[in-house]
């Protein structure tokens, strides 16, 4: 089945402990990036790689890392969450192109105490 | 940074009726899409459009994009209690970068 899968799905810590949400996808997507989702906000782009070793930021990058060393993965790195980074967090895949089809995982909620 | 202004921000209607929901912007987009969110999972894309003027229709929802590129407006005809969910829409800035509106919740009752 074609499908984004995110890691862990729900996720409580506290400020200043690092911690990497997984994101997975087997469709051999080129794009992927990431996601968070606040209310009255909306979706906010956070990072997004067109391809392996290829990252770029989106609006909201301060305070997250990524990585794209292979094609399929692409996580989400907080090295130091802050209260105000709780939020729900989906990584999304799709194909190069003006119509690229975005496919997105399921969400992380992540709380920071 | 762009912005994308949706409205209604909350739509309730009866079964039967007719809807319409704006996508706002005072910046152009290369591209503009409609997405459908379901509580607890992720945004499921409905249309890409991407020339001005362009109009594409999907069973009952119809899609058109802004002569401009600037704004957009999805339209559902007889809505269904199965239309009910978050609708988002996202501008892309250049092919990779988006902007994604606020939503419009929507609710149809039976």
């Amino acid at each position: 089945e074609a499908q984004v899968t995110q890691n862990p799905r729900y996720l409580i810590t506290v400020t200043g402990k690092k911690l990497t949400v997984t994101c997975s996808q087997n469709m051999n997507h080129e794009y992927m990036s990431w996601y968070r989702q606040d209310p009255g906000l909306g979706l906010r782009q956070i990072y997004y790689s067109m391809n392996v070793e290829v990252t770029d930021k989106g609006d909201v990058p301060e305070g997250y890392k990524v990585s794209r060393k292979e094609k399929r993965n692409f996580p989400l790195i907080l090295e130091s969450p802050s209260p105000n980074q709780t939020s729900l967090y989906f990584c999304a895949s799709g194909s190069l192109g003006l119509y690229n089809e975005q496919f997105f995982g399921p969400g992380t909620r992540l709380t920071v105490l | 940074t762009q912005l994308l202004e949706q409205s209604p921000q909350f739509l309730s209607i009866q079964e039967g009726e007719n809807l319409t929901v704006y996508c706002n912007s005072s910046s152009v987009f290369s591209s503009l899409q409609w997405y459908r969110q379901e509580p607890g999972e992720g945004p499921v894309l409905l249309v890409t459009v991407v020339t001005g003027g362009e109009v594409k229709k999907l069973k009952r929802l119809t899609f058109q994009f802004g002569d401009a590129r600037k704004d957009s407006s999805l339209h559902i005809t007889a809505a269904q209690p199965g239309d009910t969910g978050l609708y988002l829409c996202a501008g892309g800035e250049g092919t990779y970068k988006y902007i994604f509106g606020t939503g419009t919740r929507l609710k149809v009752l039976a």
